[in-house]
């Protein structure tokens, strides 16, 4: 079974420049988790879909993120305009149940810099 | 708020040591997740844990869900250089009918060999 994929896995953009991450969740999984870590800090979960409606995205700094999950399948999560702050891992993860079946599995991730 | 904490922060062991960690919250959970992380990748699953009281093991790795819902235990025994990593915990914090996939801060783990 093919893992969670995630593109690029490495961009650095100047500050004010904008951004986009590409997430295809493993096949079947109705949940698609974005998940911010910065250096030594465990992941912060940024927007939680369910099928393509949001469940969560109280943490998500809504006036230069954004993320979309079309179709209930891939997902893309766009920073405009990209400050010093956003440099982390961006991680993308599913799972397969919305009920009580809620291990999630994680991509490799997208280590962003911004300079 | 809703928190999950982790101790300890960091260990440094001798290879063969066993290794003990855990992870409390803030509200009752009825999911626990322990993960490894590796630089450069991201978070593994290792163990999954849905009742209270529950012990699991995988390989070396034991976990157990505390009784009052509220705190889990990750121990490995007789540790090898390949364990080096960050421990995570991680619980569904609830809101209504919806749920938050929440992670603690890790533990960061190195063997010596």
């Amino acid at each position: 079974e093919a893992g969670v994929a995630q593109s690029p896995r490495y961009k650095i953009i100047e500050k004010r420049q904008s951004v986009a991450f590409w997430c295809n969740p493993i096949s079947g999984h109705a949940t698609l988790y974005w998940y911010q870590q910065i250096l030594g800090q465990g992941p912060k979960l940024l927007i939680q879909f369910q099928n393509n409606g949001v469940v969560d995205d109280s943490q998500l700094p809504k006036d230069r993120f954004s993320a979309e999950r079309l179709k209930g399948v891939d997902s893309t999560l766009k920073i405009q305009p990209a400050k010093l702050e956003d440099s982390a891992v961006y991680l993308c993860a599913s799972s397969f149940g919305t009920g009580g079946y809620r291990e999630a599995f994680f991509g490799q991730g997208t280590r962003l810099t911004v300079v | 708020g809703q928190q999950l904490n982790q101790s300890p922060q960091s260990m440094f062991i001798q290879e063969g040591e066993d290794v003990s960690m855990n992870c409390t919250s803030s509200s009752i959970f009825n999911t626990w997740l322990w993960y490894k992380q590796e630089p450069g990748e991201g978070p593994v699953l290792l163990i999954a844990l849905y009742k209270a009281g529950e012990l699991t093991s995988n390989g070396r790795l034991t976990a157990q869900f505390g009784i009052t819902r509220k705190d889990s235990f990750l121990n490995i025994s007789a540790s090898i250089p390949s364990d080096v990593g960050i421990y995570f915990c991680a619980g569904p914090f609830s809101g209504g009918s919806n749920y938050k996939l929440t992670f603690g801060k890790g533990t960061l783990l190195t063997v010596n060999p």
